[in-house]
């Protein structure tokens, strides 16, 4: 199977920082990693996937380092607004051609006003 | 588009009684699965299905059933529901192309409690 961790289990950043959430996993073959946000009380929902043949990924306010040398992916989020007070995980797929997503423990992110 | 949703928001069962989560999706997506999230703890995935008549069991599948009878529904059966199974249970559907997974999109979620 997949071990997936996270680094730190909450963060806290003053609104406008930059955050750093970080993620580990152990299968060298996986190839497609995704971080999703998870609001109190609902569903996760995707912010930005990367797959393996890239290193960097950028959307709006955030972006996605991979680095496959050490299994390693973090979500950098710019200007960290209260809004995105939440719980991020990072889910990896196992191996190419399945679509079973390991997901870590998440990161409690809180932005202080 | 109502994306993926789920029936019951909320649900208590007695051990041993048994229940079908619902779930429905309107996006014409290929594949449904089915996750359970413990307290504190990351999504574990129960079942999944890469589309109608075909299922498949994930990570931690003992106490539960699937089916799949239409690309749209993917219910998911406790037959002897134990107290180990309180949980949040999520739903979620992606769609394969050209052998291309995209991003799996997540219901609200179902929160059984087991007593």
């Amino acid at each position: 199977g997949e071990s997936v961790g996270l680094h730190l289990p909450t963060l806290s950043v003053q609104e406008g920082d930059n955050s750093i959430i970080n993620c580990a996993y152990s299968n060298s073959a996986s190839d497609y990693f995704i971080w999703y946000k998870q609001e109190s009380g609902k569903g996760p929902q995707f912010i930005i996937d990367i797959r393996s043949n890239m290193d960097k990924r950028q959307g709006q306010r955030v972006t996605v380092l991979l680095n496959k040398t050490v299994k390693h992916l973090s979500l950098q989020i710019a200007a960290t607004q209260p809004g995105d007070s939440a719980v991020y995980f990072c889910a990896v797929r196992g191996q190419t051609g399945a679509n079973n997503l390991f997901f870590g423990t998440g990161t409690r992110l809180t932005v202080i006003p | 588009n109502a994306g993926v949703t789920q029936t019951p928001k909320f649900r208590i069962l007695k051990i041993g009684q048994s229940m079908t989560l619902q779930c429905a999706q309107d996006m014409n997506h290929n594949y449904m699965y089915w996750y359970r999230q413990d307290p504190g703890m990351g999504l574990k995935l129960i079942y999944y299905s890469v589309g109608a008549g075909i299922t498949d069991k994930g990570e931690v599948p003992n106490g539960y059933n699937v089916s799949r009878s239409t690309t749209e529904d993917f219910p998911l059966r406790l037959e002897l529901a134990a107290p180990s199974q309180t949980s949040v249970y999520f739903c979620a559907s992606s769609y394969r192309t050209g052998g291309i997974h995209n991003e799996q999109f997540f219901g609200p979620g179902t929160r059984l409690t087991v007593l």
